[in-house]
């Protein structure tokens, strides 16, 4: 059971929008940044969103981060099938003086 | 470019001991925080640990507290994770994860990771 709560997966069709969410809590993402990663299949995971809603440089803009109180949400725009992968949030807890993630969720292009 | 290679992975057995090494270039390796981060076989990930970037600070998972030790050698770019009392819920691929200057995230540089199992 993974501290931070994303659904398990979701799928869209070529062109259209998705949205992934990540729930969380006080003492993680209420009280600290949000960052989200993209694993494609058989690879090391990658930075795609630092500090809730920042891209790092190199990340498509079709990629967009946000959150609001203990909530965050990955939303990805014009999607392609390259964009088949996994999405993983991550923060620092307070509490556990550490970083979670949350389960992934398994992004199908359909 | 940043370079991150994790080494050391392998088979041990249930009780065994194992040290991970992550070799790392391209950037000033002293001034910056690292982390370890597993992935067990079809699994999501899970952070093990952090330690800052001249090493006075490391922060374990509940997991791995006690078992496993996180160090560095900043003197040869090197980040170090000695894995003691191994289960076989260890199993996973661990990766180094390059963190920020001064905050313990992002992660914003990852190696290739290193599979370890453990079975008998």
């Amino acid at each position: 059971q993974s501290v931070l709560t994303q659904p398990p997966s979701v799928s869209e069709a070529p062109r259209q929008r998705v949205t992934i969410s990540c729930s969380g809590s006080s003492s993680n993402i209420g009280n600290n940044a949000v960052n989200w990663y993209q694993q494609l299949p058989g690879k090391a995971p990658k930075l795609l969103i630092y500090y809730d809603d920042l891209l790092p440089s190199g990340v498509s803009d079709r990629f967009s981060g946000s959150k609001s109180g203990t909530s965050a949400s990955l939303a990805i725009s014009g999607l392609q099938s390259e964009d088949e992968a996994d999405y993983y949030c991550a923060a620092w807890d307070d509490r556990l003086n550490g970083v979670v993630f949350g389960g992934g969720t398994k992004l199908t292009v359909l | 470019q940043v370079q991150l290679v994790e080494s050391g992975g392998g088979v041990v057995q249930p009780g065994g001991s194992l040290r991970l090494s992550c070799a790392a270039s391209g950037f000033t390796f002293s001034s910056y925080g690292m982390h370890w981060v597993r992935q067990a076989p079809g699994k999501g990930l899970e952070w093990v640990a952090f330690i800052r970037y001249d090493g006075s600070n490391k922060y374990y998972a509940d997991s791995v507290k006690g078992r496993f030790t996180i160090s560095r050698d900043n003197s040869k770019n090197t980040l170090y994770l000695q894995m003691n009392s191994l289960r076989a819920e260890d199993t996973a691929v661990y990766y180094c994860a390059k963190g920020p200057t001064a905050a313990t995230t992002p992660f914003d540089y990852w190696g290739q990771g290193t599979l370890v199992t453990v079975s008998s």
